[in-house]
């Protein structure tokens, strides 16, 4: 099983949708979830950041954490075509970052 | 305030050869990481160095190895490289703290083809 597991898609929704996606993990000391957006060609930039149960909203994004069953989610509302990209899930315990394999997503107009 | 820099942004090399690489985190940043990034493996953790010292390593051959200076930069060196190290090299800066100063901020990355 590999340590942090997504969905590599890809994914497509048409624009104004909700785009879900999900994230599973492996070691329970994890403390920190991160997720990353990644343009084609460009490097990851941070999208949200979160460490308690629960649901963290900012604009457009929802962060969700279950630590019980060890999984974080990202939802993007009133999805649009700039949202195309390839989403990195994050996560740190006590050693280094460990980063999923990403998921893809289409926004279609 | 100014970000993560890397430079070169590409390299060309040929098998055999040997690359250094360099990345200066953001001011005020102390933990600088480096990663691999290919399209079939995802971005792979390479190591971290910390206040000069390397604090964690990822599972790659000894000839990959880095440093990192007294004002934070960081240098990452490959030698007898192998066309299999041709890939988007990440280096990312963070505080390196408890929760959100454990946010990594990438720099542009160097391509590096290796013919």
């Amino acid at each position: 099983q590999k340590e942090v597991e997504q969905n590599s898609g890809p994914l497509s929704v048409p624009e104004g949708a909700i785009a879900s996606l999900n994230c599973t993990y492996s070691d329970r000391g994890s403390q920190s979830f991160f997720w990353y957006r990644q343009y084609s060609g460009k490097s990851p930039e941070l999208i949200m950041f979160i460490y308690s149960n629960g649901d963290k909203e900012d604009g457009r994004f929802t962060a969700q954490l279950n630590k019980a069953s060890q999984y974080v989610s990202l939802l993007i509302r009133d999805s649009q075509p700039s949202d195309s990209a390839t989403y990195l899930c994050a996560l740190k315990g006590a050693g280094d970052m460990r980063f999923g394999a990403g998921t893809r997503l289409t926004v279609k107009p | 305030k100014a970000g993560v820099t890397q430079t070169p942004r590409y390299l060309i090399k040929t098998r055999g050869q040997q690359v250094t690489l360099s990345c200066s985190p953001i001011s005020g940043h102390r933990s600088v990481s480096w990663y691999q990034q290919t399209p079939g493996q995802g971005l792979q953790f390479l190591f971290e160095y910390f206040s000069e010292t390397q604090r964690n390593k990822g599972n790659f051959p000894g000839r990959f190895s880095g440093r990192q200076f007294s004002n934070s930069r960081s240098e990452m060196n490959v030698s007898t490289l192998e066309l299999g190290d041709s890939a988007l090299y990440l280096c990312a800066s963070s505080l390196a703290g408890q929760g959100a100063q454990n946010i990594q901020y990438f720099g542009a990355g160097t391509r590096l083809s290796v013919l």
